[in-house]
């Protein structure tokens, strides 16, 4: 069976700081992939997604990137956080149009 | 623009019936799809009708009309584990997902 495993569950940073977020999917092959952000009672924003290794589409500009570097592991990453940054940031694997599973999540807090 | 739009909050009495509807606007539609949220968890997915009519699976049942750019989640026999923001979500010819904003179920005893 398919399993998707994203960490941290919860993370603090300072304005400024660095961020990587990791997503990896078990038990499946060339899945697309994708990052989500969710505010506090608001629905998915769509980040980044990615239909193979090394490809990434961009969904809204911004200072965060997103890179695949392997079939099943894809990272989300900024050098410098904003406070906007703050959020529920969501990993997410599809083979098909309609169905997207999701990670447990990253809650972030940029202080 | 592409939008979809669902009421934001619906409450209902345990063991009823309710529907929450979803219009959307979208420049690509290959299906409409349902997911639902509890509070601080990850979305998980309902249910999806590609094609008009109805899809039922256990309690949830998911309606699409293509011609009136409208469907629905019909929940039966509600229980208190169903309160959850619930989203209706298109998928465009790109194979992404373009979200509602979600609408949260309330379920009073």
């Amino acid at each position: 069976s398919q399993t998707i495993h994203q960490w941290p569950a919860t993370l603090v940073q300072p304005v400024g700081s660095p961020l990587s977020l990791e997503c990896t999917v078990e038990g499946t092959s060339n899945p697309n992939l994708y990052w989500y952000r969710q505010a506090a009672g608001r629905g998915l924003q769509l980040l980044f997604y990615s239909v193979g290794i090394g490809q990434i589409s961009s969904e809204v500009p911004q200072n965060l990137s997103a890179s695949r570097p392997q079939d099943r592991q894809f990272i989300l990453s900024s050098k410098k956080l904003l406070l906007s940054d703050s959020g529920f940031y969501l990993c997410a694997w599809s083979t098909g149009p309609y169905e997207q599973y999701f990670g447990p999540g990253t809650r972030l807090t940029v202080t | 623009g592409q939008s979809l739009e669902q009421p934001s909050e619906v409450t209902a009495v345990e063991g009823a019936i309710v529907q929450i509807n979803c219009t959307y606007q979208t420049s690509g539609f290959y299906g409409l799809s349902w997911y639902q949220q509890h509070d601080g968890g990850a979305p998980t997915f309902l249910s999806y009708n590609a094609l008009d009519g109805l899809e039922e699976t256990g309690r949830f049942s998911s309606f699409l009309s293509r011609s009136d750019s409208y469907g629905y989640l019909l929940l039966q026999e509600l229980q208190m584990k169903d309160s959850a923001s619930y989203f209706c979500a298109v998928s465009d010819s790109n194979y992404q997902l373009i979200w509602g904003a979600g609408t949260k179920l309330i379920i009073k005893p």
